[in-house]
């Protein structure tokens, strides 16, 4: 089955404790991206990556790290999270971005931060 | 940056009613697309729709960029349908960037 899995579904952390989401595909996209949802604010987008080892950062980049090193993950690092980053993360593909193909989403991560 | 405006914010339907929910963007853009985001809080990609008309089962949407709009026409609506609907657009130029709007809030009753 096509699909974009994150893991893991909740996270309770504290604050500065290193963490990281992972995230990976299996319809060989080139294209993915992760987005934070808040309330009020909507979905935006924090970092995106059109290839391997090519990454930009998108509206929220502040206080977060990605990496592309192979095609199919593409994981989130937050390396001192803060009260502030407590957020429902999103990673998201598409094949070559969503300028020409439709952005597929996974299931989410509630991230809660002490 | 690009401003998407949604609307209505809320909506709340009787099964089987009609609806229509409205994007409206303030730039050209390259494309758009249509999100069902479910009451777990999955987001579903309903349409890839940067012009014109498409149609998926009960759900239809319409872009009309040349006016910086595109609709979302839901019928004979179910309490499966309930949830937020997205539209996200990625300006002209914009480098595969889509921007989300705030969502309509669905919420169809028996």
């Amino acid at each position: 089955e096509a699909q974009v899995t994150q893991n893991p579904r909740y996270l309770i952390t504290v604050t500065g404790k290193k963490l990281t989401v992972t995230c990976s595909q299996n319809m060989n996209h080139e294209y993915m991206s992760w987005y934070r949802q808040d309330p009020g604010l909507g979905l935006r987008q924090i970092y995106y990556s059109m290839n391997v080892e090519v990454t930009d950062k998108g509206d929220v980049p502040e206080g977060y790290k990605v990496s592309r090193k192979e095609k199919r993950n593409f994981p989130l690092i937050l390396e001192s999270p803060s009260p502030n980053q407590t957020s429902l993360y999103f990673c998201a593909s598409s094949g070559w971005g969503p300028t020409n193909e439709k952005l597929f989403f996974g299931s989410g991560t509630q991230l809660s931060v002490l | 940056g690009i401003q998407v405006e949604q609307s209505p914010p809320d909506l709340i339907l009787q099964e089987g009613a009609n609806s229509t929910l409205r994007c409206n963007f303030s730039d050209s853009v390259n494309n758009l697309q249509w999100f069902h985001q479910n009451p777990w809080g999955q987001l579903i990609n309903l349409f890839y729709i940067p012009s014109g008309t498409k149609q998926n089962g009960r759900l239809s949407a319409t872009t009309v960029a040349t006016e910086r709009y595109s609709l979302l026409y839901i019928s004979s609506s179910q309490t499966t349908d309930s949830g937020v609907y997205f539209c996200a657009v990625e300006r002209t130029g914009g480098g595969n960037k889509l921007t989300f709007g705030t969502g309509t809030q669905l919420k169809v009753e028996l």
